[in-house]
């Protein structure tokens, strides 16, 4: 099973709100990984968790947030999003120490939409 | 730098006719080079893979291999259905654990009845 489950499917949100989404994945990979990504363009980096520790931080604005509260799940704290924040997040997974063979499994993705 | 170059479409197909999408790269050392798929409104899945050269990945009748000598790792299909119609992403990823993935721009393929 290369399954990995994010919520909600779709958010719309309001530039003064508090929201989170959510991923998850029970192929026991110890490293997982958010990527927003614009309408017609690819994904682009914005955080990895590696064994539930923060490893790369893309410049991301403050007004994201990341946690992985255990091995199994990612979140993405969101406050005081602009509408240019409106994308589809995608999360990702894999098993680390793999080196080449290493292969990341995508999540279907929550579209979101700041207004 | 390390880079994915693909040609971008919209490619436009009917049903049947045989598929290439061309993908070159620039990396350092020897990455591993992957297709992903992402169907009209959905996230991303891995379509094939290949982690050395002269590999061969193939899945649902797609091929690609890794060509190392022209930094290539083109994707054939022999004979393209209207369910293939998809944004398909040439990828690669440096050799270093829990690194990210770096995408091309994508190509958009349309197959028509």
């Amino acid at each position: 099973d290369t399954e990995v489950t994010q919520t909600p499917k779709h958010l719309v949100m309001g530039m003064t709100n508090k929201k989170s989404l959510k991923c998850e994945q029970h192929m026991g990979h110890r490293a997982m990984y958010w990527y927003k990504q614009k309408a017609k363009k690819p994904p682009e980096l914005m955080f990895v968790y590696s064994y539930e520790k923060l490893s790369i931080n893309e410049s991301v604005p403050s007004r994201f947030s990341p946690e992985c509260p255990n091995s199994s799940l990612l979140n993405l704290h969101l406050h005081a999003l602009q509408p240019e924040d409106s994308a589809l997040y995608l999360c990702a997974s894999s098993q680390p120490g793999g080196g080449v063979q290493e292969t990341q499994y995508f999540g279907p993705g929550t579209r979101l939409l700041v207004l | 730098g390390n880079s994915v170059t693909q040609m971008e479409g919209p490619v436009t197909l009917s049903e049947e006719a045989f598929l290439t999408i061309n993908c070159t790269y620039t990396a350092t050392g020897y990455p591993s080079l992957f297709w992903y798929v992402q169907y009209p409104g959905e996230g991303l899945q891995l379509l094939l893979k290949a982690t050395k050269a002269d590999d061969k990945g193939s899945n649902k009748g797609f091929e690609a291999t890794y060509r190392k000598e022209t930094t290539s790792f083109h994707l054939e299909k022999g004979s393209v259905q209207v369910s293939d119609s998809a944004v398909y992403f040439c990828a690669l990823k440096r050799e270093t654990s829990y690194d990210k993935v770096i995408f091309g721009p994508g190509t958009s393929l349309s197959v028509i009845p």
